[in-house]
C-alpha cells in the first residue's frame, strides 16, 4: 500500500498568516496529466470535507484561501490567510491504486 | 441537495452483529460507488472498501475481509455495512462516502455512525 506521510503533525498559526501542510507519498501518484491526490478538512464531530482534488482543483464552494500544489510524491496544502474557522485536522488521500490511503492528519490550531 | 444520512449510534457486545445504513438522496444512486471509511477514536481515516451501486459487487480492503459485508437496497437508495462477530477493536465511527470513480475524491460523506463494542 502507498504510505502518505504528512508534516507537521500539528501547527499553530496566527490569524491572517499562512499555513502550509506537506504530504509525501511512498511512490509517485502522478501521470503527465493528473496527480491522484486529494485534501480533506475534518472538524471535531463532523465527517471529512473534500477541499481539493487532483492536487490543485478547488472543490465547489471551498474558499479561495485554500490552494494545493505538487506532483509525483510531494504535495502541499496552503491556507492563506488563515481564519478562525480553519481550525481543524487536514488529511491528504491518494487514489492512485486500491486501496486508497490517507495521511495521518495535520491538526491546525490558532496561535 | 445531495445527502447521505446514516443510522444512529450503536452499542453492542462482543460477538454480536450490527448493520449500519446509509441513505442517499439528491442524485442518481447508481451513478456513484459507495465507500465505507473507519475512524477509530482519536485516530485517522481508513478505507474499508466500496460497493458498486450499479452491479452490487463489493470490494473489501485486506483488513476488512471476513467479518464485514456491504450490501444495497437500490430501490431505497440505501447502502449497508454489516459487521459480524463484533470485537472491541471495531469501536469506531463509520462513514459512508460516495465517489464517482476510483480515481476521484470522496465528495459527499454521511454524518458518521458511532459504534461502541463493550461487554
Amino acid at each position: 500500500d502507498i504510505v502518505l506521510t504528512q508534516s507537521p503533525a500539528s501547527l499553530a498559526v496566527s490569524l491572517g498568516q499562512r499555513a502550509t501542510i506537506s504530504c509525501r507519498a511512498s511512490q509517485s501518484v502522478s501521470t503527465s496529466s493528473y496527480s491522484y491526490m486529494h485534501w480533506y478538512q475534518q472538524k471535531p464531530g463532523q465527517p471529512p470535507k473534500l477541499l481539493i482534488k487532483y492536487a490543485s482543483n478547488l472543490e465547489s464552494g471551498v474558499p479561495a484561501r485554500f490552494s494545493g500544489s505538487g506532483s509525483g510524491t510531494d504535495f502541499t496544502l496552503n491556507i492563506h490567510p488563515v481564519e478562525e474557522e480553519d481550525t481543524a485536522t487536514y488529511y491528504c488521500q491518494h487514489s492512485w491504486e486500491i486501496p486508497p490511503t490517507f495521511g495521518a492528519g495535520t491538526k491546525l490550531e490558532l496561535k | 441537495q445531495i445527502q447521505l444520512v446514516q443510522s444512529g449510534p450503536e452499542l453492542k457486545k462482543p460477538g454480536e452483529t450490527v448493520k449500519i445504513s446509509c441513505k442517499a438522496s439528491g442524485y442518481t444512486f447508481t451513478n456513484y460507488g459507495m465507500n465505507w471509511v473507519k475512524q477509530a477514536p482519536g485516530k485517522g481515516l481508513k478505507w474499508m472498501g466500496w460497493i458498486n451501486t450499479y452491479t452490487g459487487e463489493p470490494t473489501y480492503a485486506d483488513d476488512f475481509k471476513g467479518r464485514f459485508a456491504f450490501s444495497l437496497e437500490t430501490s431505497a437508495s440505501t447502502a449497508y455495512l454489516q459487521i459480524n462477530n463484533l470485537k472491541n477493536e471495531d469501536t469506531a465511527t463509520y462513514f459512508c462516502a460516495r465517489r464517482r470513480d476510483r480515481y476521484d475524491g470522496f465528495d459527499y460523506w454521511g454524518q458518521g455512525t458511532t459504534l461502541t463494542v463493550s461487554s
